[in-house]
């Protein structure tokens, strides 16, 4: 069946950087988009950014432009979402999710199979 | 840039309809979709290209786009239904999500 497997829980010092891979299975990973999608603590969902696994390519929200780096490796079928300079405010379930899109007749583009999530604690 | 606005809450009885709201400028010329988020699951996409439901997702999820506003309703709304409700939309390159709804069945 298709899924997303996430990597386990993280503690981070303010500052430091944390790496989140997501490894998909069950479909083939270059033909979807991988987004990423944080929650935290009582706050709604916040979109961060998308991937194409097959060109590389990326567009990130503004927040977060210069901030999150998101890169795959198509040999191990994973993707992977970097967030540096940590702050208290990053605390957060981050998400991994499968994205359907194309043209039918409009454009659509959504989140169809999610991650688990990963749970990441910036604290000094 | 785009924004989408939802209600921050909507309570129902079991057994009655929940309509949960989601405005944005012309949304109704984009595709809307829904996604249900539990407490410590991962979201759940309920609806797709503003009608469509996945499969699994009950009959009694259907959804709406017209104007500046997508419509989320669950009829005969179960306790099982509790839970937060995003919208979401494609503009610009870019996923734009409502601040979302709690829903509350009592």
């Amino acid at each position: 069946q298709v899924q997303l497997v996430q990597s386990g829980a993280e503690v981070k010092k303010p500052g430091a950087s944390v790496k989140v891979s997501c490894k998909a299975s069950g479909y083939t990973f270059s033909t979807y988009d991988i987004n990423w999608v944080r929650q935290a603590t009582g706050q709604g969902l916040e979109w961060m950014g998308w991937m194409n696994p097959l060109s590389g390519s990326t567009g990130y929200a503004q927040k977060f432009q210069g901030r999150v780096t998101m890169t795959r490796s198509t040999s191990i079928n994973t993707a992977y979402m970097e967030v540096s300079r940590l702050t208290s405010e990053d605390t957060a379930v981050y998400y991994c999710a499968r994205v359907s899109s194309g043209y039918h007749p409009n454009y659509y583009y959504y989140m169809d199979v999610w991650g688990k999530g990963t749970t990441v604690i910036v604290s000094s | 840039s785009y924004e989408l606005t939802q209600p921050p809450s909507v309570s129902v009885s079991p057994g009655q309809t929940a309509s949960i709201t989601c405005s944005g400028d012309k949304l109704g010329d984009k595709y809307s979709y829904w996604y249900q988020h539990k407490p410590g699951q991962s979201p759940v996409l309920v609806i797709y290209q503003d009608v469509k439901r996945p499969s699994g997702i009950p009959e009694r999820f259907s959804g709406s786009n017209s104007g500046n506003t997508a419509t989320l309703t669950i009829s005969g709304t179960q306790a099982m239904d509790e839970a937060d409700y995003y919208c979401q939309a494609w503009d610009s390159s870019l996923v734009v999500f409502g601040g979302g709804t709690k829903l509350t069945v009592l």
